[in-house]
């Protein structure tokens, strides 16, 4: 049973680069998409990008400008890197698989990991 | 961007009863929609991706109907555990749903 695993740190300083590593296992992360969500405590979901193991990127247009995603079939993980946070990108963060064969049904989740933007 | 928009905000029913919720695009997403339930300090669990068909493991009672800007999504009894907030998905382009809150 595939299952996902966010990690990085919990706290960012404003105007730094929040990084975070979502874990594969169970399964392999090849041929899929993969995704990073956000959700502010108490609010609803924001997708932020997806990444598939060929490289290939689609973000969100309100955030493409910060956002870079990478992968590593290798370590069966995909990365995410939000740059110049502010107290705005204070989330939960949720990596999650893509399921096949639609372009962005999300079949399975991490359990999220924090991430507060504060100095 | 596509805007999702859900309604009503909360919905107040029994259990054992029906609820309907909706979902309405800003332009047409075809069947690009799924739904998803999410309950306190989890993340979100698949119910219905292709806008009517159930993800792997999901009950008979959820179903889901609509295309191009209307959707809706069906829990036809009510059980104990499916109070939780719904989120709709366009996955034209990836958007949500502000989410409707189901609440005895």
């Amino acid at each position: 049973q595939v299952h996902l695993q966010e990690s990085g740190p919990g706290l960012v300083r404003p105007s730094e680069t929040l990084s975070l590593t979502c874990t594969v296992s169970g399964g392999s992360i090849s041929s899929y998409y993969w995704s990073f969500i956000r959700q502010p405590a108490g609010k609803g979901l924001e997708w932020i990008g997806r990444i598939h193991t060929t490289g290939a990127t689609n973000y969100n247009p309100t955030l493409k400008n910060r956002v870079t995603m990478s992968i590593d079939t290798s370590k069966n993980h995909f990365s995410l890197n939000l740059t110049s946070v502010t107290a705005a990108d204070t989330a939960v963060y949720y990596c999650a698989r893509v399921l096949i064969p639609t372009r962005g049904a999300f079949d399975i989740w991490g359990q999220g990991t924090m991430v507060t933007v504060s100095s | 961007e596509i805007v999702m928009t859900q309604s009503p905000a909360t919905l107040s029913v029994s259990p054992g009863e029906r609820a309907t919720l909706s979902c309405r695009a800003s332009q047409s997403i075809y069947i690009n929609l799924a739904w998803y339930q999410q309950k306190p300090g989890q993340a979100p669990r698949l119910l219905i991706y292709g806008a009517s068909t159930r993800a792997a493991g999901i009950p008979a009672r959820f179903s889901g109907s609509g295309s191009g800007t209307e959707f809706t999504l069906t829990i036809s009894s009510l059980q104990s555990e499916d109070f939780a907030v719904y989120y709709c998905q366009q996955y034209d382009s990836w958007t949500f749903g502000q989410g409707t809150k189901v609440e005895i």
